[in-house]
């Protein structure tokens, strides 16, 4: 049971809008910025979104990241069948000594 | 091109420890946080334990406190993980990844706890 709450999977057609959730609390997103990682099939995760909403050099406009209160959302538009992909969002939790956590992934098909 | 190459994964028995490398280049190394995170096999990521660019600063997921150790060795662009008291449950993935907010990554190397 991963401390980040993420849906299993999501599903949209091509050329379509689709929002990928990610719900926390208080001691991580309530109090820090959230990343997201795509990891395609059987490559190494890719950081895609940080600080909530910034895009890293070479990242396309199509993917946008939100935050509010506890909880975080990754969109994507315009989607394509490269972006069939595993999607994470992570942050810092406070709590304890304090750790990173990712959230439980979303499984992202293109239909 | 910042590259970051991950070794020293194989097959260990129960009980066993094991030592990761990861060899970065493109960046200055002794700036950058640094991360080990792990996926287990059809699991999602758990990030296992991170170290600031001078060592001072640590940090352990609980499931690998006491068993786990990070160090680098900014002369030689390292990082490291030395593993001991291997569980099977430890079975993974192991990815380096750099900069605060890890985005930077390495491809992997396989860690294998069996008896």
């Amino acid at each position: 049971q991963s401390v980040l709450s993420q849906p299993p999977s999501a599903s949209e057609t091509p050329g379509q809008r689709v929002t990928i959730s990610c719900s926390g609390s208080s001691s991580n997103i309530g109090l820090n910025s959230v990343n997201w990682y795509q990891q395609l099939p059987g490559t190494a995760p890719k950081l895609l979104i940080y600080s909530n909403n910034q895009r890293p050099s070479g990242v396309p406009d199509r993917f946008s990241g939100s935050k509010s209160g506890t909880s975080a959302s990754l969109a994507i538009s315009g989607l394509q069948s490269e972006d069939e992909a595993d999607y994470y969002c992570a942050t810092w939790d406070d709590s304890l000594n304090g750790f990173w956590v990712f959230g439980g992934g979303t499984k992202l098909t293109v239909l | 091109e910042v590259q970051l190459l991950e070794s020293g994964g194989g097959l260990v028995q129960p009980g066993g420890s094991l030592r990761l490398s990861c060899a970065v280049s493109g960046v200055t190394f002794s700036s950058q946080w640094m991360h080990w995170v792990r996926q287990a096999p059809g699991k999602g990521l758990m990030w296992v334990s991170r170290i600031s660019g001078d060592g001072t600063n640590i940090k352990y997921a609980d499931s690998v406190k006491g068993r786990f150790t990070i160090s680098r060795d900014n002369a030689k662009n390292t990082l490291y993980l030395q593993m001991s008291s291997l569980r099977v449950e430890d079975t993974a993935v192991y990815y380096c990844a750099a900069n605060g907010g890890m985005g930077y990554w390495g491809q992997g190397t396989l860690v294998t706890v069996s008896s």
